[in-house]
């Protein structure tokens, strides 16, 4: 199906495990983000890819990591997961040029750290 | 840093009613302006935008208004329905390099029957 998909919808998770969320998207967009939501607040920015093998910092990374061979995926990894990582987490994609509702947005990964 | 918020962390409205939700920003360099909608367990929609060089824009039911001289947007939802319950957030990005969206916090919009 096309689209951009996220797994697992929910994962719960011990302090200090390594996680990994999976983002995938079928329209070959060069662009693809993860946010996270926290109560109360707006989505933040984590990581960025503008093509595979290049990705960039947000605005709060620390305690990520992210890579992405193919341009299809782009997994979000903690290393070493902390109670301040519960959160909902979301990824998104857009193609090129300058449109803002070029963006979509998977459905989420509800990850609570315990 | 730059950031983007709102006024208002809730608002409650009867059907039928005139929705207005604001939001403040404060990256005067921003390009466009987007107004997302987020229902419950799933991410944000696109619901309209505007571009910095405008100051309003009509969609079904809905309108964006700029006001780059106060650093203010707003959302105006006409005849609220039971469908329009959700977080409203505004976004903010630039066509220069990722166009990172940068969000504001979120209102919550109930239609009252």
């Amino acid at each position: 199906d096309a689209g951009i998909t996220q797994s697992p919808r929910y994962k719960i998770t011990e302090t200090g495990r390594q996680v990994t969320l999976m983002c995938h998207q079928t329209w070959s967009h060069s662009y693809m983000f993860w946010y996270r939501q926290d109560l109360g607040h707006g989505l933040r920015l984590i990581y960025y890819s503008a093509a595979a093998d290049i990705t960039d910092k947000g605005e709060v990374p620390d305690g990520y990591v992210v890579s992405r061979s193919k341009t299809e995926n782009f997994p979000l990894t903690l290393e070493s997961a902390t109670r301040s990582q519960t959160s909902v987490y979301f990824c998104a994609s857009r193609g090129q040029g300058a449109s803002p509702y070029g963006y979509t947005f998977g459905s989420g990964t509800r990850l609570t750290v315990v | 840093g730059e950031s983007v918020g709102l006024h208002l962390p809730t608002l409650s409205v009867q059907e039928g009613d005139n929705s207005i939700i604001n939001c403040a920003y404060s990256n005067s360099a921003s390009d466009y302006f987007i107004w997302y909608k987020q229902e419950s367990g799933k991410g944000p929609q696109f619901i309209i935008d505007i571009r910095s060089n405008m100051d309003k824009r009509q969609g079904q039911r809905v309108t964006v208004l700029l006001n780059k001289t106060v650093k203010h947007l707003s959302l105006q939802i006409a005849a609220t329905q039971p469908g329009d319950s959700a977080v409203y957030f505004c976004a903010e990005n630039t066509v220069e390099g990722a166009q990172k969206l940068v969000f504001g916090q979120g209102t919550r919009l109930t239609i009252n029957p």
